[in-house]
């Protein structure tokens, strides 16, 4: 398998542009996350997916963030329009389970600069 | 949500040299999480330990758990240069989700 799959790697946007990140989890696996890292902040959840169903997006940050599984292949991160404070390294992770007692698989990330 | 606390921030060692680091948490759990991130990377999994467990092993790794202490320690022997990376703790958090710590950055010099 060729792991969590998430493009693009890099993104460099201007405030109030519309970014969309991917993410294709390991096949077999129901539960998806997204998280967002920053120095100051480390490691948040933002959105939890089980079965393609949105379980726990309490770590939205605000209306401007959406996230979509239209089928157990996809997912889509959505920032619109985007700002400054949104810059980070986006990860996207799976895990063949729906409770927290087996490890995640991660994508490698998109760093995602608005300037 | 609670999150684990590691100590120490930073870490710098010499290679063949034991590392280790500790995660601190607040309330109860039914297992603990480590994983490893190197620079620009994604985390990558190490070991999962459960409540019932106080000690396990995987390769040059050895983890503990102290669940009377709300604890759990990574230790890396002979520690390689390939083994700089940052490294978290990662607790249950609801149903199904984990909550990171912010990590302990360990550097290994040749």
């Amino acid at each position: 398998d060729a792991g969590v799959i998430q493009s693009p790697r890099h993104e460099v946007t201007e405030m109030g542009q519309e970014v969309t990140l991917r993410c294709k989890p390991i096949s077999g696996h129901n539960s998806l996350f997204w998280y967002r890292q920053t120095m100051m902040r480390g490691l948040e959840l933002l959105i939890y997916f089980n079965n393609n169903v949105p379980i726990d997006d309490s770590g939205m940050p605000e209306d401007r963030f959406s996230a979509k599984m239209p089928n157990a292949s996809f997912s889509t991160l959505k920032i619109q329009p985007s700002e400054p404070r949104d810059s980070a390294v986006y990860f996207c992770a799976s895990s063949p389970r729906d409770r927290g007692d087996y490890g995640y698989t991660f994508g490698s990330g998109t760093r995602l600069t608005v300037v | 949500s609670q999150q684990g606390e590691e100590d120490p921030q930073a870490l710098s060692i010499q290679e063949g040299e034991n590392a280790t680091m500790n995660c601190s948490y607040k309330t109860s759990i039914n297992n603990l999480q480590w994983y490893r991130q190197n620079s620009g990377r994604g985390l990558v999994h190490l070991i999962l330990i459960r409540s019932n467990e106080r000690e396990k092993h995987s390769g040059r790794l050895r983890v503990t758990l102290d669940t009377s202490k709300k604890s759990s320690s990574l230790l890396i022997t002979a520690s390689r240069a390939a083994d700089t990376a940052s490294y978290f703790c990662a607790i249950p958090s609801g149903y199904s989700t984990l909550t990171f710590g912010k990590g302990t950055m360990l550097l290994v010099s040749p």
